[in-house]
């Protein structure tokens, strides 16, 4: 257990609405991420951040935005929620202790409706 | 071309075959690879990795990678009905650093009937 925890678990808005989505990790490990999980394209990387402050875009990062404050939280935000961001969203960390496998620990997801 | 190609499924066999999943790349700078596995309504799992070519065995799951042919496999012996799950290849380069940032397949779902 990384201890990686997402809120909310699930979640139905309207488009148009903002929604923010929270991973929180109890552990301090410095890299963390955000990816989507659709049906016919597997899991895609939408954010990551590598330090409080430190993030870069993921290969779907367009309607997305994210926020680390604080090493324990990673923040994604839909500025303005659209029916094609309807999907499962997972937070995950890499634990540097691991060497380089490169291994990666993912949240319970957050399952996110727009209609 | 995708950059990471995997059979969906659904693959459904019977308790004790012998199962075997599979993924395709094109890009010959990854170097490390990997298996998830994700139980329904679960995160995925690291179920093993493997660097550059080669086999690796833990219990009754072998992953195989040959770069030749750019071609991965995961087999699993014995199959059990809590095998039942979707299971990702994912890969990297050497980037350097700590970057793990990971390429998915994505997903065959195994279903092992009793």
């Amino acid at each position: 257990d990384a201890g990686i925890t997402q809120s909310p678990r699930h979640k139905v808005t309207e488009t148009g609405t903002p929604v923010t989505l929270r991973c929180h990790q109890t552990e301090n490990h410095r890299y963390m991420y955000w990816y989507r999980q659709d049906p016919g394209h597997g899991l895609r990387l939408i954010h990551y951040s590598y330090g409080v402050k430190d993030t870069d875009k993921g290969e779907v990062s367009d309607g997305y935005s994210v926020s680390r404050s604080k090493t324990e939280d990673f923040l994604l935000t839909l500025e303005s929620a659209t029916s094609s961001q309807t999907s499962v969203y997972f937070c995950a960390i890499s634990l540097e202790a691991s060497g380089v496998s490169g291994e990666l620990f993912f949240g319970e997801g957050s399952r996110l409706t727009v209609l | 071309q995708k950059e990471v190609e995997q059979d969906p499924g659904p693959l459904s066999v019977p308790e004790g075959a012998i199962v075997s999943l599979n993924c395709t790349y094109s890009n010959s700078a990854f170097q490390y690879f990997m298996w998830y596995r994700q139980y329904s309504r679960k995160g995925p799992e690291l179920l093993m990795y493997t660097y550059s070519s080669g086999n690796k065995e833990d219990g009754r799951f072998t992953a195989q990678v040959d770069k030749s042919s750019k071609y991965i496999s995961l087999f699993i012996r014995d199959s059990q009905p809590s095998d039942s799950a979707t299971y990702l290849c994912a890969m990297r380069g050497n980037s350097g650093g700590s970057n793990y940032k990971l390429t998915f397949g994505k997903g065959t779902l195994l279903t092992v009937n009793p």
